[in-house]
């Protein structure tokens, strides 16, 4: 089975700052990585989906890069309403999440 | 707009059987595959398998095999999961979901508690 790394797990960070997040697959996966957001007490919702793809109707704050094994969810100017644990998750090979990262507003 | 409804919560005995109802609205129901997956606090998000709603033909994690059952009703729009000889373990929130992947629409979730 693929595991699926992300770092940091906490982060905390500034209304304004560029965030970083990042995913890093125990094996090649080819791009096909998503990224979803969950608030407090929601479902998950789709971010970015193949790596660079932005899901209709997502602020264009968000944006995704990486290939091979590491992969990058970026927040170009973090907003409060950005609060919430973001999962990567594979479907090269089977289909499996990362453990999250939580993001803080500081 | 797409919309998947779930059941509500679930407590359940050990032992005893639970069946979850995922209700789709908004777009036809045959044309995308249904996908199941866990959340817990201790092990996060586990992909549990999906089903072709228009075939029924079913793809499961390893994990989940002989503990979840994938069906749908097709005059309802309704995809549902059975859980089977229910432990603590299977204490969770289960999620339905829209395509395999990107899964781009989720139910608001159900929870299922096991306890005696």
């Amino acid at each position: 089975d693929i595991q699926m790394t992300q770092s940091p797990s906490v982060l905390s960070a500034s209304v304004g700052d560029r965030v970083t997040l990042n995913c890093k697959a125990s094996q090649n996966i080819n791009k096909y990585l998503n990224w979803y957001q969950q608030k407090l007490g929601e479902a998950p919702k789709l971010l970015i989906y193949n790596t660079n793809n932005l899901q209709t109707g997502i602020p264009s704050r968000f944006s995704g890069s990486g290939s091979g094994t590491d992969y990058t969810l970026t927040i170009s100017s973090l907003q409060p309403e950005d609060v919430a644990t973001y999962f990567c998750f594979q479907h090269n090979s089977w289909l499996t999440f990362g453990s999250g990262t939580k993001l803080e507003i500081k | 707009q797409v919309q998947l409804q779930q059941s509500g919560a679930e407590l359940a005995k050990p032992g005893s059987s639970v069946k979850i109802s995922c209700k789709a609205s908004g777009y036809t129901f045959t044309s995308y595959y249904i996908s199941w997956i866990k959340q817990t606090t201790g092990q996060g998000l586990e992909y549990i398998g999906y089903i072709n709603t228009g075939s029924g033909g079913t793809n499961y994690n390893e994990k989940f095999k002989g503990k979840a059952t994938l069906t749908v009703d097709k005059s309802s729009s309704t995809a549902f999961m059975q859980l089977s000889s229910l432990t603590p373990d299977d204490s969770a929130v289960y999620y339905c979901a829209r395509k395999v992947p990107p899964m781009d629409a989720w139910g608001q979730g159900a929870s299922v508690t096991v306890s005696s």
